[in-house]
C-alpha cells in the first residue's frame, strides 16, 4: 500500500500569511493527488486534483504543485474562512489513501 | 442540484449487520464511479470501497479492512448506492461518506462530491 505522510500535522499562522503544505508518498503516483479541506462537522471539499488543478469554485489563493513522491499545497493569503484541516489523498493504485491531515489554527 | 444523501446508520452488536444507503440527485449517477470513506470520531479519513460504473462493468474495490465483510452496489435505475456491512467490529465505527468520482476527460476520478454522512457505531 501506498503511505502518504502529510507534514505538518498543526499549523498556526495568521490572516494573510502564505501557508504550505507538504504531502510525501511512499513510492511515486505521477500526478494523481487531490487536497481536500474539511471543517469541523462537515464533510471534506475538493481543492486541488492531479496535483495542481483547481477544482471549480475554489478561490485562486489555493494552489498545488509537485509529482513522483513530493506535493504541496498553498494558500498564498490566508483567510478567516481558510482555518480547517486539508487532507491529501492519491488514486494512483488501489487502495486509495489519505494522508493524516493538517489542522489550520488561528495563530 | 448536485446532491448525496445517505441513511441507514445506527448502533449495531459487534458481529452484527448494517445496510447503509445513499441517494443521489442532480446528475447522472449511471456515468460515475462512486465510492464509501469512512472517519472514525476524531480521525482521518479512510477509503472503504469503490464501485466503477456501466461502463467498466460495475467491478469493485475495497480496503483491505473490509474486504470480505462489506459489499458495495448501486442501482443506476434508483440513482442510489448501498453498503452491505456484515460481521461488524467496533472498529468500523464511524462516519460513513458517500462520494462521487470525478469524471474529467483523460483523467483518474477523485471526490468531487460528498454527502453529508450517515452515523455507525458498533458497541455491545
Amino acid at each position: 500500500d501506498i503511505q502518504m505522510t502529510q507534514s505538518p500535522s498543526t499549523l498556526s499562522a495568521s490572516v494573510g500569511d502564505r501557508v504550505t503544505i507538504t504531502c510525501r508518498a511512499s513510492q511515486s503516483i505521477s500526478r494523481w493527488l487531490a487536497w481536500y479541506q474539511q471543517k469541523p462537522g462537515k464533510a471534506p471539499k475538493l481543492l486541488i486534483y492531479e496535483a495542481s488543478n483547481l477544482e471549480s469554485g475554489v478561490p485562486s489563493r489555493f494552489s498545488g504543485s509537485g509529482s513522483g513522491t513530493e506535493f504541496t499545497l498553498t494558500i498564498s493569503s490566508l483567510q478567516p474562512d481558510d482555518f480547517a484541516t486539508y487532507y491529501c489523498q492519491h488514486y494512483d493504485s488501489y487502495p486509495l489513501t489519505f494522508g493524516g491531515g493538517t489542522k489550520v489554527e488561528i495563530k | 442540484e448536485v446532491r448525496l444523501v445517505e441513511s441507514g446508520g445506527g448502533l449495531v452488536q459487534p458481529g452484527g449487520s448494517l445496510r447503509l444507503s445513499c441517494a443521489a440527485s442532480g446528475f447522472t449517477f449511471s456515468d460515475h464511479y462512486m465510492d464509501w470513506v469512512r472517519q472514525a470520531p476524531g480521525k482521518g479519513l479512510e477509503w472503504v470501497a469503490r464501485t466503477r460504473n456501466k461502463a467498466n462493468s460495475y467491478t469493485t474495490e475495497y480496503a483491505a479492512s473490509v474486504k470480505g465483510r462489506f459489499t458495495i452496489s448501486r442501482d443506476d435505475s434508483k440513482n442510489s448506492l448501498d453498503l452491505q456491512m456484515n460481521s461488524l467490529k467496533t472498529e468500523d465505527t464511524a462516519l460513513y461518506y458517500c462520494a462521487r468520482g470525478s469524471i474529467i476527460l483523460g483523467s483518474r476520478p477523485s471526490f468531487d462530491i460528498w454527502g453529508q454522512g450517515t452515523m455507525v457505531t458498533v458497541s455491545s
